[in-house]
């Protein structure tokens, strides 16, 4: 059973355009949540991450945003850059306890020129 | 570069094989986790060592084993190799304020 569910395998946007990639988990002790963005034959890197005392965190061109009641967080990317192209992953954690760390299978984003 | 390395790049096999695959974690970094991640799967947490000790143990199979020596690289050890356990294997290592550097894999094909 996963925790942690993207259920949109792949994305197309185009450039300049908005590219949001959905997450949702069904552990409600879940309170740290983080994506992470990989590119073929690389390993993930760390891209943003929110807390559940808020319910917004931006850096930069990427927002995530985080309905706890609905078990669901999002990654804004705007404008989408063709080097955005890659597979990101949800994950969640319960606290900052890096040992429990669930990711999600990915969700695939292509950004078209 | 995450500065977390990891050797061999690439690595086949045949069924029933052993295989040892390594890395070497961020220069400081006590923490070394190993994940799979198979073809429509997310990361999957296998093992977890700090400082030399098993921390956490997730869905590590028991023909999988892992040690972390005093300089900190660790090693997985995979046995008895099955055609499933093609995969990549990520070695992520963390420090004091927890974030998780990845390695760039070792992609395992048993044939």
């Amino acid at each position: 059973d996963q925790q942690v569910k993207q259920n949109s395998p792949s994305l197309s946007v185009q450039e300049g355009r908005i590219s949001i990639l959905n997450c949702d988990y069904t552990n409600s002790m879940f309170d740290y949540f983080l994506w992470y963005k990989k590119y073929p034959a690389e390993g993930p890197t760390f891209l943003i991450s929110i807390s559940s005392i808020k319910d917004k965190n931006e850096d930069g061109r990427f927002t995530v945003f985080l309905n706890k009641s609905a078990k669901h967080l999002s990654l804004h990317i705007v404008p989408s850059q063709p080097g955005d192209s890659a597979v990101y992953f949800c994950a969640a954690s319960v606290g900052t306890s890096y040992d429990k760390v669930i990711f999600g299978p990915g969700t695939s984003l292509s950004v078209i020129p | 570069d995450s500065g977390v390395t990891q050797t061999p790049k690439h690595l086949i096999t045949a069924t029933g094989q052993r295989v040892t695959l390594r890395c070497s974690p961020r220069s400081g970094d006590l923490s070394v986790y190993w994940y799979q991640q198979s073809l429509d799967q997310g990361l999957q947490f296998l093992i977890q060592y700090y400082n030399g000790e098993e921390r956490a143990k997730g869905n590590i199979l028991e023909r999988f084993s892992a040690q972390q020596f005093p300089d900190l690289h660790s090693e997985l050890n995979l046995s008895s190799l099955e055609l499933g356990d093609s995969a990549l294997y990520f070695c992520a290592s963390s420090g004091p304020s927890g974030g998780r550097y990845f390695g760039p894999g070792t992609r395992l094909t048993v044939l």
